[in-house]
Order: C-alpha cells, then sequence, then structure tokens
C-alpha cells in the first residue's frame, strides 16, 4: 500500500515564503495522482485549497499556489500570514487498491 | 449555501454496528459524489469510501481499514448520504465528516461539521 508522506513540521516568518511537500513511496507524484491539499485549524473542521495539483476553490487565498515539484506535489504559501498557522493535509489518488491516501499532515508555525 | 450535517455518532461497543447519516442542503445532491473522511483525536485525516452520484452508476469504493465493514449508500429523494459501519473497532473511534466530491474533478470542496463515534466497551 502506498505511503504519503510530508514534513511532519515546518516554521516560517510572517511574510515569508514556504513551500509544503507531498511524496509517495510508490514513485513520483504526478498530476494523475490529482492532488488535493486541505487546511486544518486547531479545533474546526478541515477545509479544501487546492484540487487536481493547482487548482484552487472559489474561496482559497492568492497566496496559497499547487504545484509538482520535484516528483512531489506542493503546496506554496507566498506572504504568510499568521492565520496560515495550521495542520496542511495532502490526498493523492491512488487507485488500485486504495483509491485515496492522505499524508500524515504537515504542521505549519508562523513565528 | 451548501451544508451537510452529520448525525449518529455517539459511543458503541465493539463488535456493534452504527449507522450515520449526512443530510445536505443547498445544491442538487443527485449530481455529486458523497465521500466520508475520518479522523481519530489527536491523528491525522484518512478517507474512508465514497459513492458516486447514480448517473455514475451509483458505485462505491472503501479504504482496506474498513472494506467489508462499511457500507455506503445514498437516497437522493432525501438528500442523505449514509455510513452503515459494521463489527465496529476500537480503532474506528474517529471523528466522521461528510465531504462533497465537487469544485472539480477528483476535488473534494464542502465538508460537515464532523460527528464523533466513540467505540468502547
Amino acid at each position: 500500500q502506498t505511503v504519503v508522506i510530508q514534513e511532519p513540521s515546518l516554521t516560517v516568518s510572517p511574510g515569508g515564503t514556504v513551500t509544503l511537500t507531498c511524496a509517495s513511496s510508490s514513485g513520483a507524484v504526478t498530476s494523475g495522482h490529482y492532488p488535493n491539499w486541505f487546511q486544518q485549524k486547531p479545533g474546526q473542521v478541515p477545509r479544501a485549497l487546492i484540487y487536481s495539483t493547482n487548482n484552487k476553490h472559489s474561496w482559497t487565498p492568492v497566496r496559497f499556489s499547487g504545484s509538482l515539484l520535484g516528483g512531489k506535489a506542493a503546496l506554496t504559501l507566498s506572504g504568510v500570514q499568521p492565520e496560515d498557522e495550521a495542520d496542511y493535509y495532502c490526498l493523492l489518488y491512488c487507485g488500485a487498491a486504495e483509491l485515496w491516501v492522505f499524508g500524515g499532515g504537515t504542521k505549519l508555525t508562523v513565528l | 449555501e451548501v451544508q451537510l450535517v452529520e448525525s449518529g455518532g455517539g459511543l458503541v461497543q465493539p463488535g456493534r454496528s452504527l449507522r450515520l447519516s449526512c443530510t445536505a442542503s443547498g445544491f442538487t445532491f443527485g449530481d455529486s459524489a458523497m465521500n466520508w473522511f475520518r479522523q481519530a483525536p489527536g491523528k491525522g485525516l484518512e478517507w474512508v469510501g465514497i459513492i458516486r452520484r447514480e448517473a455514475s452508476g451509483g458505485t462505491t469504493d472503501y479504504a482496506a481499514s474498513v472494506k467489508g465493514r462499511f457500507i455506503i449508500s445514498r437516497d437522493d429523494s432525501k438528500s442523505i448520504a449514509y455510513l452503515q459501519m459494521n463489527s465496529l473497532k476500537t480503532e474506528d473511534t474517529a471523528v466522521y465528516y461528510c465531504v462533497r466530491g465537487g469544485g472539480g474533478i477528483f476535488a473534494f470542496d464542502y465538508w460537515g461539521q464532523g460527528t464523533l463515534v466513540t467505540v468502547s466497551s
């Protein structure tokens, strides 16, 4: 079964830029994995940010962008705000035995 | 406004069954696939399963951890999706979320507020 790997934690300064990545134990992540990204703040319901690698939902702030980078899916936050402090999860379409697999999440600290 | 409201959670003994409901409003329910996700206390997110819209065959798929024990169904006339959970295990303890498949191809957009299922003797 595919394991999806994210950085456990990252720290960024307000106004800075940070890139979170999402790797697959099965090989390079491609557009065929339809990477989705979700944000979850403490005590809140997760919120969808990105789908199919780089598409934003209508509510996704402009400073969030998705891409493929070096065989991984990536979520880049440019001009980080204090309210961006949260857990971020990627979700990959893996087909076959396990259709969708989440990464373990990245805890982003804005400091 | 799209709304998804889960209900039916609670405390249940190992080996027993429980059925969750997800009542939808604010969109044409029959046009959307519906998913169930879950999150164990203090842990990450896990996809549980999907039921596709009737136009796509109304088929279902499940995570390996629940396959053979959980069944997803839908009643488009009532705009409700169900998650029937059988042979529950302590490791099924989690907040269960109903999530609409939408916003784009292979996308998920709206989430319900979740309902807590606790499996314990």
